[in-house]
């Protein structure tokens, strides 16, 4: 079973500042999701990321898929109160038709 | 365009009571269909998905299933609710086996089960 992890789990920042959050891997994986999430509304595709060393850019929103295809991370620029949400990476392990979805990062943009 | 609808929105039942859910989706054919639970605020959790019309797998044994009478139709259900079915619930469609499979997502069910 791969587990997913993210970090930080929360993350309050003033509106403005940058910010970098992260998705890893216990294992090599095919497709990397990154997902925001409004409370009480399903989470939204951000972006799909497959192949490795990969960077898109989404307005302020940077992701990047690592070499090794265990890691992602993104970063925002000028954070503000409308990126407020919980972001969700999943990934596919190519063959299932099921994702493996991580806990989490809850973050707070504070105008 | 591709829609999904999801109902309803809240719903709070008593424990023992039976339950269903319903979603279907619009403007696409043979979708990979899929229900899954939220802890609050907290990553997704896989309860079923579908391939096809009658065909379920389930992920984890519990007190729910799953069952797809129609193309874009998926439905969860109980016949009787515990306290621990309370979450949020999320029912998801997607086409496509390659990689970079991308979910769509309804806007959920909030069930409290009191």
């Amino acid at each position: 079973t791969q587990l997913l992890e993210q970090s930080p789990q929360f993350l309050s920042i003033q509106e403005g500042e940058n910010l970098t959050v992260y998705c890893n891997s216990s294992s090599v994986f095919s497709s990397l999701q990154w997902y925001r999430q409004e409370p009480g509304e399903g989470p939204v595709l951000l972006v799909t990321v497959v192949t490795g060393g990969e960077v898109k850019k989404l307005k302020r929103l940077t992701f990047q898929f690592g070499d090794a295809r265990k890691d992602s991370s993104l970063h925002i620029t000028a954070a503000q109160p409308g990126d407020t949400g919980l972001y969700l990476c999943s990934i596919s392990s190519g063959s299932a038709r099921q994702l493996t979805f991580g806990s989490g990062t809850q973050l707070t943009v504070l105008p | 365009s591709q829609t999904i609808h999801q109902w309803p929105a809240t719903l709070v039942q008593p424990v023992g009571s039976p339950l269903s859910l319903e979603c279907t989706v619009e403007g696409t054919s043979n979708p990979n269909l899929y229900w899954y639970r939220q802890a609050a605020g907290r990553g997704l959790q896989l309860l079923f998905y579908s391939v096809g019309i009658g065909q379920i797998s389930s992920e984890v044994p519990q007190n729910l299933s799953a069952s797809r009478p129609q193309d874009r139709q998926f439905i969860l259900s109980s016949k009787k609710l515990l306290l621990s079915d309370s979450g949020f619930y999320l029912c998801a469609w997607s086409v496509g086996l390659t990689t970079g499979e991308k979910l769509f997502f309804g806007s959920g069910t909030q069930l409290s089960v009191l």
